[in-house]
């Protein structure tokens, strides 16, 4: 089973930032917290992913509270192209792992002119 | 670079046939991993690869069969197949157990 708990759909103004929250309370301390989306039943895609820094690339940041129990993916100006199912996964990240990724049902944002 | 490639896009079998989905990857990653996605749900891990010559069982392993005879190809069988597997295939590769897993466009089969 997931080990995260999403809001099953949000809605974003065009331009606007979009802030995805994710609860992952039984986080362990060598487990971190990864981002992909899925775009319209395609495959799904890297986002970004951290352990307890913050962290930003290209295509959206990421907080971590301190506690690590949650986290909000943040883009900074959704555009329409954005519109997809955010899931956010928790994941051991050390070599050796068989790297599965556990995916829940995720969060469908919907990004509106 | 393609990235990873799946073959065929489509396909409807009848329950009982078999079939056998390719995944190719020209990244050189040593991992590789099937998953299926139904309605609504997200991915499972049907089975996985960490190197040529090896494979391993996922969470839904029932019901296929896989080979990684090529470092850069992961095939995924259907010895008999049956409506519950009507379902889309995901393929994905990445350099280690940790890395991002980069994703190709999915297999939509249909068992009828």
């Amino acid at each position: 089973d997931a080990k995260t708990t999403q809001p099953t759909s949000m809605d974003c103004a065009e331009g606007r930032a979009a802030n995805l929250p994710c609860n992952h309370s039984t986080i362990s301390g060598n487990e971190y917290v990864y981002w992909y989306r899925q775009i319209h039943s395609q495959g799904p895609q890297y986002i970004i992913h951290g352990l307890k820094n913050n962290e930003t690339n290209e295509m959206a940041s990421l907080i971590i509270t301190e506690d690590r129990k949650s986290s909000t993916l943040i883009l900074p100006h959704a555009t329409l192209r954005d519109t997809a199912v955010y899931y956010c996964i928790v994941r051991v990240y050390y070599g050796g792992s068989q790297g599965n990724l556990i995916f829940g049902k995720g969060t469908k944002l919907s990004v509106k002119p | 670079n393609a990235g990873v490639t799946q073959t065929p896009k489509f396909r409807v079998l009848k329950t009982g046939q078999s079939m056998t989905l390719l995944c190719a990857q020209d990244m050189n990653h040593e991992y590789m991993y099937w998953y299926r996605q139904d309605p609504g749900m997200g991915l499972r891990l049907i089975h996985y690869s960490v190197g040529e010559g090896t494979t391993a069982k996922g969470e839904v392993p029932d019901g296929y069969n896989v080979s990684r005879l090529k470092k850069q190809n992961f095939l995924l069988g259907l010895e008999s197949a049956a409506p519950s597997q009507t379902s889309v295939y995901f393929c994905a590769s990445s350099q280690t157990g940790y890395n991002e897993q980069f994703f190709g466009p999915g297999t939509r089969l249909t068992v009828l």
